[in-house]
């Protein structure tokens, strides 16, 4: 059981767009930032969005992230076949004092 | 461009210690945390812990009894020990980089993981 909750599928057609919650508490979520991660079958996960709404250089402006109390929402616009994997957040627990991840949200691209 | 590279064997023997290196290239291992993250087949992310200096290093609570972080500056180096392995300890293992300045849950660069299976 993760400490931060996504749904574990989503599915939309190319072109659309999608969103990604993730659920937490005062002591993960709301109290710091909140980073995502896409992982591609048999691929180490890659940062997608950190700080909660900053992309990496290199990560197009498709993606974007967003955070309102003990939640965060991962974007994803104009889907693409290649969009298909697993997202993961994650962040610091203060509680638990340990950085935790959602368990993640596989995203089919029909 | 900094790259990282897990070695150590595969397969390791239950209550025995697992041990891996990191290696990494393109850039200094000085000024950055360096941590272990690990992913047991077909399940979610799970932090193990890092390492910045000698003097500062932290362990996930729920395996600090059983875990060891080192770094070795002058080969670029940092590795992990997990003592007293079980089967729930079969996990891909990363290595990565968490960024100064960003929020402690950032992993900006990532190893290509490598499998290690707990089995007799």
């Amino acid at each position: 059981q993760s400490v931060l909750t996504q749904p574990p599928s989503l599915s939309a057609a190319p072109g659309q767009k999608v969103s990604i919650s993730c659920s937490g508490s005062s002591s993960n979520i709301g109290n710091s930032y909140v980073s995502w991660y896409q992982q591609l079958p048999g691929t180490a996960p890659k940062l997608l969005i950190y700080d909660n709404n900053e992309r990496p250089s290199g990560i197009p402006d498709r993606f974007s992230g967003s955070k309102s109390g003990t939640s965060a929402t991962l974007g994803i616009t104009g889907l693409q076949t290649g969009d298909e994997a697993d997202y993961y957040c994650g962040t610091w627990d203060s509680s638990l004092g340990v950085v935790v991840f959602g368990g993640g949200t596989k995203l089919t691209v029909l | 461009q900094v790259q990282l590279q897990e070695s150590g064997p595969g397969l390791v023997k239950p209550s025995e210690t697992l041990s891996l290196t990191c290696t990494v290239s393109g850039g200094s291992i000085s000024g950055y945390y360096w941590s272990w993250i690990r992913q047991p087949p077909g399940k979610g992310l799970e932090y193990i812990g890092y390492i910045y200096s000698s003097e500062n290093i932290d362990y996930n609570p729920s395996l600090k009894s059983r875990v060891t972080i080192s770094v070795d500056t002058s080969k670029n180096q940092f590795s992990l020990r997990l003592s007293s392995v079980t089967a729930a300890d079969t996990a891909v293992y990363y290595c990565a980089r968490q960024p100064l300045g960003r929020g402690m849950g950032t992993f900006d660069i990532w190893g290509q993981g490598t499998m290690v299976a707990v089995s007799s």
